[in-house]
């Protein structure tokens, strides 16, 4: 079975640039997450999707970032415009939620952005 | 508030055990986690607890919990080359709730 699988694994840009990242969830997981991990931390939630539901996006910077959840299967989160702070690996993560005696979450390779 | 702390490095001969601590200040904490992250990868869980047990074994891997001084930790028996990482503590509330994760423990292996 395939993993949660994220792409671009690496992204280099200019800042005030747009970039957009995609996460595609194991199957039949209806919880995903995108989390932001900068270097020598731990990583921070974002925003929670419950089917296409955000549930939680208080850590979202919502100036800058977006995100959807189409469907309730595949995500895409965006930064609108970049800047030199925004660069980090961008995980996404999936669970099958509800249904899981415990919350464990499994996590894409994530995506480096490096914002110039 | 939700904090969960832990040392940065840790370095070990091989063949020894390795333990890695690592508090936390949430006491509602129901889940605590251990995962372990390789260079370039995501992270991987490798072990969990229930806030209402006091240890776990699972093969090399035991976890202990202190509820009352909000103290976890992960030993691994018979340290291997394999097990260079980086190494995440992280609670939650519940099933359902964001994980909190702490900054990692960077364990080398010493020939």
């Amino acid at each position: 079975e395939a993993g949660v699988v994220q792409s671009p694994r690496y992204k280099i840009i200019e800042k005030k640039q747009p970039v957009a990242f995609w996460c595609n969830p194991i199957s039949g997981h209806n919880t995903l997450y995108w989390y932001l991990q900068n270097l020598g931390q731990g990583p921070e939630l974002l925003i929670r999707y419950e089917n296409e539901e955000a549930v939680d996006d208080s850590q979202l910077p919502k100036d800058r970032f977006s995100a959807e959840r189409l469907k309730g299967v595949d995500s895409t989160l965006k930064i609108q415009p970049a800047e030199l702070g925004d660069s980090a690996v961008y995980l996404c993560a999936s669970s099958a939620g509800q249904v899981s005696s415990y919350n464990e979450q499994f996590f894409g390779p994530g995506t480096r952005l490096t914002v110039l | 508030g939700e904090d969960v702390e832990q040392s940065l490095f840790l370095s070990v001969r091989e063949g020894d055990s390795s333990v890695i601590n690592c508090t936390y200040t949430d006491s509602s904490s129901t889940y605590l986690y251990w995962y372990k992250q390789e260079p370039g990868a995501g992270l991987q869980l490798l072990t969990y607890i229930f806030s209402n047990m006091d240890m776990k074994q699972d093969q090399r891997l035991t976890v202990l919990l202190n509820k009352k001084d909000k103290h976890l930790s992960l030993r691994i028996a018979d340290t291997q080359t394999g097990d260079s990482a980086i190494y995440f503590c992280a609670e939650s509330k519940s099933r359902a709730s964001k994980i909190i994760f702490g900054s990692g423990t960077r364990l080398s292996i010493r020939p």
